[in-house]
């Protein structure tokens, strides 16, 4: 039973686009939100991270939304480049540190 | 920043032996450790969490005598995938908490291919 739900599994945008990756979780005890960038036969790298105290928080071009109420959160690429063609992972994790992971999302910047 | 070594990067190894791989913290301590497992085009499965100086705790189904686990200390765990198999072929990768970092932050490693011929 996957506890987090990340969609779309793809997406596809123009360079300088805002791609949107939504994530969705059920247990509310759930205190740590990150996010996960990996490129292909890499580790993943944390991106951002965000606590369920905060509504919203940027890093660089990255930004996280986050609905408590509505028990979901999301990433915003902003200004996306070619570079910027990976797969993201959203997760969450209580206070054992196990994170569970979304199902993952392809995102393709074209140029 | 920190960063989580892992070794090797990938290794070839024959049916029935036993291959293991290491994950390093290597600039702050890391009482837990946890060990993934992730498929082509597939998330990350959590196999078990490694708890410096006791047993590792293992995820529903990940056979424990199969995938040894061994944290001795506060900046290195091991998995030992034992008797090999094709169908252990996989992706591994650990990621490391950073118990001295507010909010306790997760690094990854870059992961261990493992190819069992």
């Amino acid at each position: 039973q996957q506890q987090v739900k990340q969609s779309p599994q793809s997406l596809i945008v123009q360079k300088g686009g805002i791609p949107i990756i939504n994530c969705a979780y059920e247990n509310t005890a759930f205190d740590y939100f990150p996010w996960y960038q990996q490129f292909p036969g890499k580790g993943p790298a944390l991106l951002i991270a965000i606590r369920p105290d905060v509504s919203e928080k940027k890093e660089g071009r990255f930004t996280i939304s986050f609905n408590k109420s509505a028990k979901q959160f999301s990433l915003h690429i902003m200004d996306s480049q070619p570079g910027d063609s990976a797969t993201y992972f959203c997760a969450a994790s209580r206070g054992d540190y196990k994170l569970s992971f979304g199902a993952g999302t392809t995102v393709t910047v074209r140029a | 920043g920190a960063v989580v070594s892992q070794h090797p990067s990938w290794v070839i190894c024959k049916s029935g032996t036993s291959v293991k791989i290491e994950c390093r913290s290597l600039d702050f301590q890391a009482t837990t450790m946890f060990w993934y497992r992730q498929f082509p085009k597939q998330s990350l499965m959590l196999m078990a969490t490694s708890n410096e100086g006791s047993k590792a705790t293992y995820e529903q189904g990940v056979e424990k005598d199969k995938f040894l686990i061994n944290h001795a200390s506060l900046t290195l765990s091991t998995l030992t995938v034992t008797s090999a198999h094709p169908e252990d072929s996989s992706f591994y990768i650990c990621s490391a908490r950073d118990s001295g970092q507010k909010g306790n932050t997760i690094y990854f490693g870059e992961g261990s291919w493992l190819t069992v011929v």
